[in-house]
């Protein structure tokens, strides 16, 4: 397994504004995904974050309100753009070591917009 | 479309009493079934997968194809078992995991 820090814990911003969302992983993994928790809702995938190259986004989501980067094996960053009050949701970044293998978390964002 | 259900959202249980916290899955192919669990201010964590056939915390879950379920399972439950449950289902051969809404399990004294 590994471990995930992720950064922040917690962050109020005001709309309008942006977040980006630091993920560290202690070793290297082969894949790394971003999912996002509304209030009273399940985890929803954002998008897998591919290392070198463009993140890979679930229907619904869109690179300019989510950018991601994924410069080497143990680090991604996830932005949330323009917010608003519906993007107050925690955020989670999950990594996994191949196909098959446990996935592992960070701990979490928890985003207020206000 | 892939989709999990856990029906309950809150299950409130004495120590001692057994627990079952549903889910049931929709998915076509050959999934991989897994329960994760969040205790109170730490991060979600693994608790098993359908594969592993194996008991964690006195937890098990068997995967019934025909009623396309992974409920889990544990005779005897106990205060600290007391967390939000999520199923989760895989597809073979990838990575991204679909969630269901989550269970809140209470186990009082």
């Amino acid at each position: 397994s590994a471990v995930i820090s992720q950064k922040p814990s917690r962050d109020i911003c005001q709309r309008g504004t942006s977040l980006t969302i630091q993920c560290q992983v202690d070793s290297q993994v082969t894949m790394m995904f971003w999912y996002r928790q509304q209030p009273g809702q399940s985890l929803t995938l954002i998008a897998t974050a591919n290392q070198g190259s463009e993140a890979t986004y679930e229907s619904g989501f869109v690179i300019d309100k989510f950018p991601i980067s994924r410069p080497n094996l143990t680090f991604s960053t996830l932005t949330v753009s323009n917010l608003s009050p519906e993007d107050s949701s925690i955020y989670l970044c999950s990594g996994g070591k191949g196909m098959n293998t446990e996935a592992f978390f960070g701990q979490g964002t928890r985003l207020t917009v206000v | 479309a892939q989709r999990v259900t856990q029906p309950e959202k809150l299950l409130s249980v004495f120590k001692g009493a057994p627990v079952e916290l549903k889910c049931n899955y929709s998915y076509s192919g050959s999934p991989e079934l897994f329960w994760y669990v969040q205790y109170s201010r730490q991060r979600l964590q693994l608790l098993l997968r359908h594969i592993s056939r194996e008991s964690i915390k006195g937890f098990t879950a068997d995967l019934n194809k025909g009623e396309t379920s992974f409920h889990l399972k544990k005779p005897f439950a106990q205060e600290e078992d007391s967390a939000m449950y999520y199923c989760a289902l895989r597809d073979t051969g990838f990575q991204k995991l679909v969630f269901g809404t989550g269970t809140r399990l209470l186990v009082s004294p």
